[in-house]
C-alpha cells in the first residue's frame, strides 16, 4: 500500500535551517509528482511546493521563494524540503502529498498524504 | 491569485442529515475544484476531484457539482465517521493550487 512518512521536525530558532525527509513506499515513486503542504497550527491548508516527477520543474508559494527548496531523490524514493531562514509564521505541520499525475498541471489533486511532521520555529 | 471561499465556516448536523457545502471561486475554474476531508490530528483525504469524480473507494453518499465559480459537496446520509472539516481546492492555476478556510462538520 502507498506510504509517505515525513521526517525532521522539530524546534528551530529563527533564522536557522532544517530539512524535511518524504520517504515513499508502496507505488512507483519516480512515476509521480510530489508536493509539499503545510498547516499551522489550528488553520486551514496552504500549499508550499511542488516537483515533477523527475525534479525538472519546481515551484514554491511566494511567501517561501529564495527560502525553501523542494528536491527529489529517486533513486532513494525520497522527497525533500530545504528550509531556510526560518520564520516564526513558518510553524505548521508540514504534508508530503503525492500528485495524481507525473507533471503537475490544471485538473490534478494530491490522492496521498503522509502524516506530517511539526516544525515550530522559536526562540 | 484565485481564492476560494467556503460556506458555512462550521456546521452542525445528525447522523442520517443530508449536508451541503459551498465553494466559490474568485474567478472561473471551469471544473478545476477538488475536495478533502480532515479529521483531528489526521492527514487530509482527498475525496473528490474534477468537481465531481469520487475517488476510489470513497462512498457514494459523497457528491460533488458545479463549475465556473460555484461548487457544493455533498452528503446524503451522514454517517458518524462524517464528521470532520472539510477543504475544497482549486487545481484550475498551477501551481497555486489554493485551499478554501475549511468547514468543520459538527454533530448536533
Amino acid at each position: 500500500q502507498v506510504q509517505l512518512v515525513e521526517s525532521g521536525g522539530g524546534v528551530v530558532q529563527p533564522g536557522r535551517s532544517v530539512r524535511l525527509s518524504c520517504a515513499a513506499s508502496g507505488f512507483t515513486f519516480s512515476d509521480f509528482g510530489m508536493h509539499w503542504v503545510r498547516q499551522a497550527p489550528g488553520k486551514g491548508l496552504e500549499w508550499v511546493a511542488l516537483i515533477w516527477y523527475d525534479g525538472s520543474n519546481k515551484h514554491n508559494v511566494e511567501s517561501v521563494k529564495g527560502r525553501f527548496t523542494i528536491s527529489r531523490d529517486n533513486s532513494k524514493n525520497t522527497l525533500y524540503l530545504e528550509m531556510s531562514s526560518l520564520r516564526v509564521e513558518d510553524t505548521a505541520v508540514y504534508y508530503c502529498a503525492r500528485d495524481l499525475r507525473r507533471r503537475p498541471a490544471a485538473g490534478t489533486g494530491f490522492d496521498y498524504w503522509g502524516q506530517g511532521t511539526l516544525v515550530t520555529v522559536s526562540s | 491569485d484565485i481564492q476560494m471561499t467556503q460556506s458555512p465556516s462550521s456546521l452542525s448536523a445528525s447522523v442520517g442529515d443530508r449536508v451541503t457545502i459551498t465553494c466559490r471561486a474568485s474567478q472561473s475554474i471551469s471544473n478545476y475544484l477538488n475536495w478533502y476531508q480532515q479529521k483531528p490530528g489526521k492527514a487530509p483525504k482527498l475525496l473528490i476531484y474534477g468537481a465531481s469524480t469520487l475517488l476510489s473507494g470513497v462512498p457514494s453518499r459523497f457528491s460533488g457539482s458545479g463549475s465556473g465559480t460555484d461548487f457544493t459537496l455533498s452528503i446524503s446520509s451522514l454517517q458518524p465517521e462524517d464528521f470532520a472539516t472539510y477543504y475544497c481546492q482549486q487545481s484550475h492555476t498551477p501551481p497555486l493550487y489554493t485551499f478554501g478556510q475549511g468547514t468543520k462538520l459538527e454533530m448536533k
